[in-house]
């Protein structure tokens, strides 16, 4: 069974549009959350991470998430997307239930049209 | 400021030669990875080192061996390369516990077989 969903494989927005991209884990209590960004040619850089506490959490480059526990999801989001922001975006998930071990979701391949 | 640093960036292999991925991480880290990314199917874990002398199968070490050679090396080992084996190849590596601390990429190596 998938232990991360990532359900858009790829998503366009325009430039200066809001972006959510969704996340979904199957399982876990207390799961350590986290998404990661990959820029063409490059390897995969941290954007957030969530272990506890407050469930909305702030990043880098203006990005935020917010964990839902009823829902198991941990949605990314950013309020005006720039061109610079097209990527593949990652979403995983680690921790005791996943053995200690992180589990990324497929990707969601972000296009920004101008 | 170099991180993780993976050589070589690209390789092209024929069915059966042998060739071994070096990775390397400057920040003092306890535990490395080794994930291949292919298209539609995210970041799968191939090995895992927790510590300096050890290391654990992930979801796909089928194919691979490890040398976790010291705190700062861990190398991957294609015995016997196959088509299947194709992808890109990253090293990873944690200063946190298993499965709950933010990843350090490298740039990657992109693998060919024919």
């Amino acid at each position: 069974a998938q232990s991360v969903t990532q359900p858009d494989i790829h998503i366009t927005v325009s430039e200066g549009a809001s972006l959510e991209l969704r996340c979904n884990y199957s399982y876990g209590a207390t799961p350590y959350l986290f998404w990661y960004v990959q820029s063409p040619g490059q390897g995969l850089q941290l954007l957030l991470k969530y272990f506890s506490g407050d469930t909305l959490v702030q990043g880098i480059k203006g990005f935020e998430a917010e964990f839902k526990r009823s829902q198991s999801s941990f949605n990314l989001r950013k309020p005006s997307v720039h061109w610079s922001d097209a990527a593949e975006y990652f979403c995983a998930v680690g921790g005791k239930e996943y053995g200690n071990k992180l589990v990324f979701g497929a990707g969601t391949i972000l296009r920004v049209k101008s | 400021n170099a991180g993780v640093t993976q050589t070589p960036k690209f390789q092209v292999l024929k069915t059966g030669q042998s060739m071994t991925l070096q990775c390397a991480q400057d920040m003092n880290h306890n535990s490395m990875y080794w994930y291949r990314q292919d298209p539609g199917m995210g970041l799968r874990l191939i090995y895992y080192s927790a510590s300096e002398g050890t290391t654990d199968k992930g979801e796909v070490p089928n194919g691979y061996n490890v040398s976790r050679l010291n705190k700062r090396e861990f190398s991957l080992r294609l015995e016997s390369a196959a088509p299947s084996q194709t992808s890109v190849y990253f090293c990873a590596s944690s200063g946190g516990q298993l499965g709950t601390g933010e990843l350090f990429f490298g740039e990657g190596s992109r693998l060919t077989v024919l």
